[in-house]
């Protein structure tokens, strides 16, 4: 079974544009989670998708947003891009709860 | 209250040494403890998890012990290699949404 697949992998912007991450889960999953990694802040979650709902937010503002599609492949955008939005942009998925497997990671900076 | 304390910060151990990571909840709903174990450049990977009506879990050379009325937990790396060198994170959650530890980072010296 392939695992959960992350696109772009490296993702360079500049301040106030804004930019999609896209990820597609395991085979037969339908839950994904996007989680922010950082430095400073640690590993954070963002919010959770499930049979194309949002089920679960994280505290983040409403710059960041997703969405999930029939196929449970899933997006996280994120408007108006800050310095502080640099990081590495993490998915994961479930068949439902419990077990959930990460993705290689969108690295995104901000300049 | 959603906070997972996680030490220590960084370990080094000899090969063949059993490092141990400890992590601490509040969260007294939280019923599942998964720990990930992450290189450079990847996402992490689970290597082991547990729910609060087990006081010990083992699979290959990994072991969780839980200590649910001290809402404690920890990861033992038995016989470990210079291959395991990695960042640890423990993490709980009620649901799917992880909380994470700050994360261990672990030499094995060989």
């Amino acid at each position: 079974k392939a695992g959960v697949t992350q696109t772009p992998r490296y993702l360079i912007k500049t301040r106030g544009q804004q930019v999609t991450l896209s990820c597609s889960p395991i085979s037969g999953h339908r839950s994904v989670s996007w989680y922010q990694q950082t430095p400073g802040q640690g590993l954070q979650f963002l919010f959770e998708y499930f049979s194309e709902t949002q089920r679960n937010k994280g505290n983040f503002p409403g710059r960041f947003s997703g969405r999930q599609f029939s196929n449970s492949r899933s997006e996280m955008n994120v408007s108006t891009l800050e310095l502080g939005d640099s990081a590495l942009y993490l998915c994961a998925s479930s068949l439902g709860t419990g077990e959930q497997f990460f993705g290689p990671g969108t690295r995104l900076t901000v300049l | 209250q959603q906070q997972v304390k996680q030490s220590p910060q960084s370990l080094i151990v000899q090969k063949g040494g059993i490092p141990i990571i400890n992590c601490a909840y509040e969260n007294t709903a939280f019923d599942y403890f998964p720990w990930y174990q992450q290189f450079p450049g990847k996402g992490p990977a689970l290597l082991i998890a547990i729910r609060p009506d087990v006081s010990e879990k083992k699979e290959g050379r990994f072991t969780i012990s839980f200590n649910k009325s001290a809402k404690q937990f920890s990861l033992h790396i038995m016989d470990s290699q210079p291959g395991d060198s990695a960042t640890y994170f423990c993490a709980a959650s009620k649901g799917n949404k992880l909380v994470f530890g700050a994360g261990t980072i672990l030499r094995v010296k060989s």
